[in-house]
């Protein structure tokens, strides 16, 4: 079965700092990995996909994600955080079982960046 | 502009009672999917649907029932059986085809009981 972990339930980062939300995943075979960033009351917001080629995924908002097939991880990064990135952030791998796009999601990491 | 629309923002159950969750979009997308958010557990899947009339359970489908009568629609009902309803439901939509094509969600409906 694929799964994600996400092993950090909080991140405290000063703004203009660089930032990382871990995330390491299970899969058998290739994998489709995901961020999705949600802010309260409200849905996720898709931020960036690795599927093949180069290992550093650039996104929107500034975000790019670091996979490393070795360590099995797909770390978000930014170079400098701002205040207005305080949010949740979901890692989320493909589930190939059952046909379809499915996606399983990590539990989440509160972000909190603080002036 | 093209999206997925879920109402109510908010719903109260009452005991014994069943309540629905609307879930519409306009982005021409074959699967469908409903998932079920509670604090520190991440989203777990409900129900999924890849095309109209036709529909598969998720990992924690017991309690709940779908419908797929329309490619822009797929309603959740939350039954009594579901002893625990309380949660954030999120209503998600994609393409089938190609596994490189991300989810697009709704932004939620807060469910409560009374």
């Amino acid at each position: 079965a694929q799964s994600v972990a996400q092993p950090e339930d909080q991140v405290n980062v000063a703004e203009g700092n660089p930032l990382t939300v871990k995330c390491t995943y299970s899969v058998s075979g290739n994998p489709y990995l995901f961020w999705y960033v949600q802010y309260p009351n409200r849905g996720l917001q898709f931020l960036l996909k690795y599927i093949t080629g180069d290992n550093l995924v650039k996104g929107s908002y500034g975000f790019e994600a670091e996979f490393n097939k070795s360590q099995t991880s797909f770390h978000l990064k930014k170079p400098s955080a701002l205040v207005s990135d305080s949010a949740l952030y979901f890692c989320a791998v493909r589930d190939l079982t059952g046909g379809g796009n499915k996606l399983t999601f990590g539990t989440g990491t509160q972000l909190k960046v603080e002036l | 502009d093209g999206g997925i629309t879920q109402s109510p923002k908010y719903l109260f159950r009452k005991e014994g009672q069943n309540v629905t969750l609307s879930c519409e979009q306009n982005l021409n997308h074959d699967a469908m999917y409903w998932y079920r958010q509670d604090p520190g557990q991440g989203l777990r899947l409900i129900y999924y649907s890849q095309i109209v009339n036709d529909f598969q359970k998720g990992d924690i489908a017991e309690g709940y029932s779908v419908s797929r009568e329309k490619k822009e629609s797929f309603p959740l009902t939350v039954t009594s059986a579901q002893k625990n309803p309380t949660a954030f439901y999120l209503c998600a939509s994609s393409v089938v085809q190609g596994s490189n094509q991300p989810q697009h969600f709704g932004d939620g409906t807060r469910l409560s009981i009374l």
